[in-house]
């Protein structure tokens, strides 16, 4: 069975701060890894990892993959208040038609 | 430029009432899925379809029925509501069956159900 892990469950830091939220993973023929964010609503799209040690950016979030000891991590660099959402980690399967997700890190900028 | 359209997004029932989450999206995605969220659970797949008049079982089926007759459309029926199934219920497509290939899940808003 699919088992992804993320940590820490929760997260408190004060804007500017940089924070690395954690996941790992287990699955049968790994494909992909995906981060999602959460705020009051719909999750949306982060990123899509599928080599590891290619880091894929997008302004201030940063993610990597590392398939040999099946985690990533999902960098934010000088936190802002609209980062505070729940942070979303997923694993896909070649074959697979079900995504498994984890349980969240739930990430709070204070300002 | 609607996506995933989620409808009713708040809902009461009374134990043993049924209903239907309707989900429609304008993508022209093959594949659509139902997924619950509940606190330190994550998101748990309850159904998902890879094409019209196709479906199958997620990870938590029981309770819940259901059908895909058009690509567009993917209701979510909860055949006699429990109290156990208050939960807020999202509904997610992709252009591909393939989760976790090129084409990542888009989610509707979510419905919050609450049965008594």
């Amino acid at each position: 069975e699919d088992k992804v892990v993320q940590s820490p469950l929760s997260l408190v830091v004060h804007e500017g701060d940089t924070v690395t939220l954690n996941c790992s993973y287990e699955v049968t023929n790994f494909r992909s890894l995906l981060w999602y964010k959460q705020e009051k609503k719909a999750p949306t799209f982060l990123f899509m990892l599928t080599s590891s040690g290619i880091e894929k950016k997008s302004g201030r979030l940063s993610s990597i993959l590392d398939k040999k000891e099946l985690f990533s991590i999902l960098n934010i660099t000088a936190t802002q208040t609209g980062d505070s959402a729940v942070y979303l980690c997923a694993v896909g399967g070649f074959g697979n038609e079900k995504l498994t997700f984890g349980t969240g890190t739930r990430l709070t900028i204070i300002p | 430029n609607a996506g995933v359209t989620q409808t009713p997004k708040f809902q009461v029932l009374k134990t043993g009432q049924s209903m239907t989450l309707q989900c429609a999206q304008d993508m022209n995605h093959e594949y659509m899925s139902w997924y619950r969220q509940d606190p330190g659970m994550g998101l748990r797949l309850i159904h998902y379809s890879v094409g019209a008049g196709i479906t199958d079982q997620g990870e938590v089926p029981n309770g819940y029925n259901v059908s895909r007759s058009t690509t567009e459309d993917f209701p979510l029926r909860l055949l006699s509501a429990a109290p156990s199934q208050t939960s807020v219920y999202f509904c997610a497509s992709s252009y591909t069956p393939q989760q976790g290939s090129g084409s990542p899940l888009h989610f509707g808003n979510g419905t919050r159900l609450t049965v008594t």
